[in-house]
């Protein structure tokens, strides 16, 4: 059964930093490319940032651009959010979604359990 | 940046009601759309890829049909366990990976 697991959400204040972590399971996850989707209280939902399952392509929505890092540790099975210069508007809740190839553009099809990031002073 | 709206974004309707949503993409996306449902507090769950390709374990009562700019997700009789968010999705491009404003499904 695939399984991801969101961790490191929390309080921070403006300017400050944050990393998130996924940890992947039920599948092999270096074979996947994987993303970060938010979702802010109340509203839709929007991609954040991706990965191809190599690590060789990366990809930011114009929003994080410059502030947010994503990056993989294959061999722990793991997907990283590095987040700094955080604003109040990246208050959301983060979710990490599995691709359904290595590489190029694909959907998610299956999400995980999401973690709260509080962007406040 | 492909833009993608759907309409309506409140839908109000009864258990065994036929229910459609539309989805538009601001460009050709072809078939690459992909249909979620989202209840409150909980992630969202892969119903359609490929525009109208049902992700396994979906009840057949979810259909999703359309090409290049123009897309529906069909609910043919609406079920208790229906009303939710739902959110279209295009991956035809890094634009980024865009989604829909999303459809709220209430009880009328």
């Amino acid at each position: 059964e695939v399984q991801l697991l969101e961790s490191g959400g929390g309080l921070v204040q403006p300017g400050g930093s944050l990393r998130l972590s996924c940890a992947g399971s039920g599948f092999t996850f270096s074979s996947y490319g994987m993303s970060w989707v938010r979702q802010a209280p109340g509203k839709g939902l929007e991609w954040v940032s991706g990965i191809s399952g190599s690590v060789d392509s990366t990809y930011y929505a114009d929003s994080v651009k410059g502030r947010f890092t994503i990056s993989r540790d294959n061999s722990k099975n793991t997907l990283y959010l590095q987040m700094n210069s955080l604003r109040d508007e990246d208050t959301a809740v983060y979710y990490c979604a599995k691709g359904v190839t290595g590489s190029g553009i694909y959907n998610f099809d299956h999400w995980g359990q999401g973690t709260l990031v509080t962007v406040s002073s | 940046d492909i833009q993608m709206t759907q309409s309506p974004s409140t839908l109000s309707a009864s258990v065994g009601d036929r229910v459609t949503i539309t989805c538009r993409a601001s460009q050709s996306i072809n078939s690459w759309l992909a249909w979620y449902q989202q209840k409150p507090g909980k992630a969202p769950k892969l119903l359609i890829y490929k525009a109208s390709r049902l992700e396994s374990g979906v009840p057949s009562r979810f259909s999703g049909s359309g090409s290049g700019t123009e897309f529906t997700l069909t609910i043919s009789s609406l079920q208790p366990d229906d009303f939710a968010t739902y959110y279209c999705q295009q991956y035809n491009s890094y634009s980024p990976w865009a989604f829909g404003q999303g459809t709220k499904v209430e009880i009328k």
